[in-house]
């Protein structure tokens, strides 16, 4: 089976400008979440989707926002790039009322100019 | 929110050598697992081990929940083992949290 996957794998953007990251989780999995790895420290969470609702919202600006589809694959979008928005975006699904462990996409490295 | 902690921040050993980590945690939690991240930034499953003990190959676990902490014995280390290990908790809510992870290198 495929694990989650990502992407594009790699963004270069400017500041002011807005990215659309995509996810698609494994097969089977309803919850979608998504973290921001800055260089040097170990993620953070953003935003938790299940079952097409938003379940859960870290500490980020209105700037950031995501959405589920019907196919449960995941959309995060950024409004108004900022430079420190640059990091890695990570995407991981999970099987609600199993053994409860979260899997990891790739990531997508964003770079803000 | 709760608060987790990894120990060492960095480790350098000899191929071949054993070594532990640590994660202290600060409140009860219902989800533990670890990762390692390799090089291009690809987060690994290696254990969700919420308490007792675990082993996969050269690599086990042991949580401790009463007393808010987990450990990560490496054994017989290979390059391939170098990267970052991550400790990451679930406590109320739906939102994994990270600590600040241990960079391992383990030289030829």
């Amino acid at each position: 089976d495929a694990g989650v996957t990502q992407s594009p794998t790699h963004l270069i953007k400017t500041r002011g400008q807005h990215v659309t990251l995509r996810c698609s989780p494994i097969s089977g999995h309803k919850s979608v979440s998504w973290y921001q790895q800055v260089l040097g420290q170990g993620p953070q969470f953003i935003f938790q989707y299940y079952e097409k609702e938003e379940r859960g919202r870290g500490n980020f600006p209105d700037r950031f926002s995501a959405r589920q589809f019907p196919n449960y694959s995941s959309e995060l979008n950024v409004n108004a790039l900022l430079l420190g928005d640059s990091a890695l975006y990570l995407c991981a699904s999970r099987l609600l009322g199993t053994t409860d462990t979260q899997y990891f996409g790739p990531g997508t490295r964003l770079t803000v100019l | 929110g709760i608060q987790v902690e990894q120990s060492p921040p960095d480790l350098i050993l000899q191929e071949g050598a054993n070594s532990t980590l640590r994660c202290n945690f600060s409140d009860s939690v219902n989800n533990l697992q670890w990762f390692h991240q390799n090089p291009w930034g690809q987060l690994i499953n290696l254990f969700y081990i919420p308490s007792g003990t675990k082993q996969n190959g050269r690599l086990s676990a042991t949580t401790v929940a009463t007393e808010r902490y987990s450990l990560l014995y490496i054994s017989s280390s290979q390059t391939t083992d170098s990267g970052v290990y991550f400790c990451a908790v679930r406590a109320a809510g739906n939102k994994l949290t990270f600590g600040g992870g241990t960079r391992v290198l383990v030289k030829p």
